[in-house]
C-alpha cells in the first residue's frame, strides 16, 4: 500500500459544487501539504499543516479550504468549484524540524471542473 | 521572494547521450535543494537532495547534481539517458527561514529519442 493515499484519483464535476479530495498517510508525519500543478506552472502550495492545530494558507489558498481531522489526515475542499480550479493536485507529508527531510507525494488527484 | 528557475521547458536528447537540466534559485536564506521526478501518472519522487558539505551528490537512477553558491545553480546530470528517464523533472528549494515549504520550479519535460 502506498504511503500517501489521495482519493479520488480522478474527478469530473461541475461548476459551482462543492468538492473534497482526501489525504490519508503511514508514514506517521506530523506535516502535510496540498500542492496543485499546472502545465509551465510547477506545483504551487495551497494550504500546509504541521500538525492537528496548525493549519496555514499557501500561496494560492483562494477558493480553497482544508482540515486536519487526524495526524494521518488532511482534506482539501472546494467549496463552490470553478473551471480554473481544473488541475493535478498532490498532497504530500514531510517530518517535523528540519528542511532536510524530503516530502513524500501521494499519486495525486485530476480534477476537472465542467 | 524566493523564487525557482527551471529555464527550459522541454529538453529531447537521443539515447545514450548525455544529460543537464538546469535550476538556478534566488534564496535570502541558506537554501536546501531537492530534484524531483514525475512519470506519468504518478506522483513525484526524490532523486536527490542537498542539505551541506561535498557540493556534488549522487541521486537513484545514476542521476547527479552540482551546487554552485556562486551561480545559485543546482543543475540535474546524467552521463547516459535511457529511455525510461523520460518524465518531467523538478527542481525544489526549502528554508528554514520560509517555514520549511518547498518551492518548486515550472519543472523541465524530458523526451528521449531512440
Amino acid at each position: 500500500d502506498a504511503d500517501v493515499t489521495q482519493t479520488p484519483r480522478n474527478r469530473i464535476t461541475k461548476t459551482g459544487k462543492r468538492i473534497m479530495l482526501e489525504c490519508s498517510q503511514t508514514k506517521g508525519h506530523d506535516r502535510m501539504y496540498w500542492y496543485r500543478q499546472d502545465p509551465g506552472l510547477g506545483l504551487r502550495l495551497i494550504y500546509y499543516s504541521f500538525d492537528v492545530k496548525d493549519i496555514n494558507k499557501g500561496e494560492i489558498s483562494d477558493g480553497y479550504s482544508v482540515s486536519r481531522q487526524a495526524q494521518a489526515k488532511f482534506s482539501l475542499s472546494l467549496e463552490s468549484a470553478i473551471p480554473n480550479q481544473t488541475a493535478l493536485y498532490f498532497c504530500a507529508t514531510s517530518d517535523s524540524g528540519s528542511p532536510k527531510t524530503e516530502a513524500f507525494f501521494g499519486q495525486g488527484t485530476r480534477l476537472t471542473v465542467v | 521572494a524566493q523564487s525557482v528557475t527551471q529555464p527550459d521547458i522541454h529538453i529531447t536528447v537521443s539515447e545514450g547521450a548525455s544529460l543537464e537540466l538546469r535550476c538556478n534559485y534566488s534564496y535570502g536564506a541558506t537554501p536546501y535543494l531537492f530534484w524531483y521526478v514525475q512519470s506519468p501518472g504518478q506522483g513525484l519522487q526524490l532523486l536527490l537532495k542537498y542539505f551541506s558539505g561535498d557540493t556534488l551528490v549522487q541521486g537513484i537512477k545514476g542521476f547527479e547534481a552540482e551546487f554552485k553558491r556562486s551561480q545559485s545553480s543546482f543543475n540535474l546530470r546524467k552521463p547516459s539517458v535511457h529511455w525510461s528517464d523520460a518524465a518531467e523533472y523538478f527542481c525544489a528549494v526549502g528554508a528554514r527561514e520560509y517555514g520549511n515549504k518547498l518551492v518548486f520550479g515550472a519543472g523541465t519535460i524530458l523526451r528521449v529519442k531512440s
